[in-house]
């Protein structure tokens, strides 16, 4: 089965720096999702990302996925205290491509602090 | 428009019960995933349906059971509820048409918070 580790497990920043959150896939991935989670409530959708060497921009947060499609990072720049939040990665497994059936990460905790 | 609404927000169940829970997609998507999320881990995916036939299923037991109906909304059902059920149950609709993906946003509803005592 398709496993993903996400790194670090909480970031704690102060507001206005820059921060990366990585997610690491045991497997090649058909696509890779990003969602930001505020506790106990839905899932938000970040970005979607499906070729190897892609990179999307949306504000002030920017992810990638590395050419071999293993690895992805999620880069905020200049932080706010309303990018605090759970941040998730979620795999296509490539033996489905099927993006309803996603593998996620454990997730990542970020606090930013004003 | 209205995303994806998760009924009822929070549940409180004792073990052995059953409960129901209910999803409606976002107007126009014909597809409705369920993951479950336990405290501090990342959403596992439970069923999805398509057009009213299961598309996948994960690793739950026979206990979880799920519909879809005609106007796309949708069921999950948990019978013989355990401690371990205790979690965030959250739905997930999209605007694919069943097959593969190509760019589907996946689109999830706030959850519905289930404690079994």
């Amino acid at each position: 089965s398709q496993e993903l580790e996400q790194s670090p497990q909480s970031l704690i920043v102060q507001e206005g720096k820059n921060l990366t959150i990585n997610c690491t896939s045991s497997k090649t991935l058909y696509g890779l999702y990003w969602y930001k989670q505020k506790y106990g409530e839905g899932l938000i959708f970040l970005m979607m990302l499906q070729k190897g060497g892609e990179e999307k921009s949306h504000e002030k947060i920017t992810a990638k996925l590395d050419e071999k499609k293993q690895q992805s990072s999620l880069h905020i720049t200049a932080s706010q205290p309303s990018h605090a939040g759970i941040y998730l990665c979620g795999a296509v497994p490539i033996s489905s491509g099927s993006a309803r059936q996603l593998t996620f990460g454990s997730g990542t905790q970020l606090t930013v602090l004003p | 428009d209205a995303g994806v609404t998760q009924s009822p927000t929070h549940l409180i169940k004792t073990r052995g019960q059953h409960v129901t829970l209910r999803c409606s997609p976002i107007s126009g998507h014909k597809s409705v995933s369920w993951y479950q999320q336990v405290l501090g881990q990342g959403p596992q995916f439970i069923f999805q349906y398509y057009e009213k036939e299961e598309r996948g299923r994960g690793n739950f037991p026979d206990r979880f059971s799920a519909r879809q109906f005609p106007n796309y909304s949708s069921e999950l059902n948990v019978n013989a509820l355990l401690l371990g059920d205790s979690a965030l149950y959250l739905c997930a609709s999209d605007s694919g048409t069943g097959g593969t993906l190509s760019n589907e946003k996946l689109f999830f509803g706030s959850g519905t918070q289930l404690s079994v005592l």
